[in-house]
């Protein structure tokens, strides 16, 4: 079965760095791109970023463009994402989600992860 | 940057029609998919490509799009359909995703 488990969160100060992870099994990994999504406490989901299944292409939310990287490592089926000068605002919950094969569910998020807690502060 | 806009509540009683709309400038051209989120648990696809229903997602779930505004339609709401609702679908380029902000589901 999918299984996408998020790890690397915790409590950082503002302007510091965190590296969040995500395995993923149960799927042929390389066939997918891969998402970012978070929400913050209380809040809506906000979608972060997105990398294709080859790593060919990478796309950010304006909120966290030029300070996030998403990354993915297909021989260890794992994704990252790289979080620089980080905000209050960037608390949240963390997510990693798959998107679908377009011909099975279009470009959904078809399976996602328990998610991870970021919090920034002093 | 691109925005999907819903209303921030829906209240039905139980068995009545719940419609939570979402509209944005890109959607004639970009599908609508909708998630479902209850507390403390990550979103489920209830429906993509507009109109499609997932397998195990019950019928009384489905949705429709016409020209800027997407609607998530549950006839004969129960309680358990109680949560969040969020919309998403991409920016004109098809490369930025965007979500809904979310519209809570009460049915009581």
């Amino acid at each position: 079965q999918v299984q996408l488990v998020e790890s690397g969160g915790g409590v950082v100060q503002p302007g510091r760095s965190l590296r969040l992870s995500c395995a993923a099994s149960g799927f042929t990994f390389t066939n997918y791109g891969m998402h970012w999504v978070r929400q913050a406490p209380g809040k809506g989901l906000e979608w972060v970023a997105v990398i294709w299944h080859d790593g060919s292409n990478k796309y950010y939310a304006d909120s966290v463009k030029g300070r996030f990287t998403i990354s993915r490592d297909n021989s260890k089926n794992t994704l990252y994402l790289q979080m620089n000068s980080l905000r209050a605002e960037d608390t949240a919950i963390y997510y990693c989600a798959r998107e679908s094969l377009v011909e099975v569910a279009g470009t959904s998020l078809d399976y996602w992860g328990q998610g991870t807690l970021v919090t920034v502060s002093s | 940057s691109y925005e999907l806009t819903q209303p921030p509540s829906v209240s039905v009683s139980p068995g009545q029609t719940a419609r939570i709309t979402c509209s944005g400038d890109a959607l004639p051209k970009k599908y609508a998919y909708w998630y479902q989120q209850k507390s403390g648990q990550a979103p489920v696809l209830v429906i993509y490509e507009d109109n499609k229903r997932p397998s195990g997602i019950p019928e009384r779930f489905s949705g429709s799009s016409s020209g800027t505004m997407a609607t998530l339609t549950i006839s004969g709401a129960q309680v358990e359909d109680e949560g969040d609702y969020y919309c998403y679908s991409t920016d004109s380029s098809g490369n930025r995703r965007v979500f809904g902000g979310g519209a809570k589901l009460t049915v009581l």
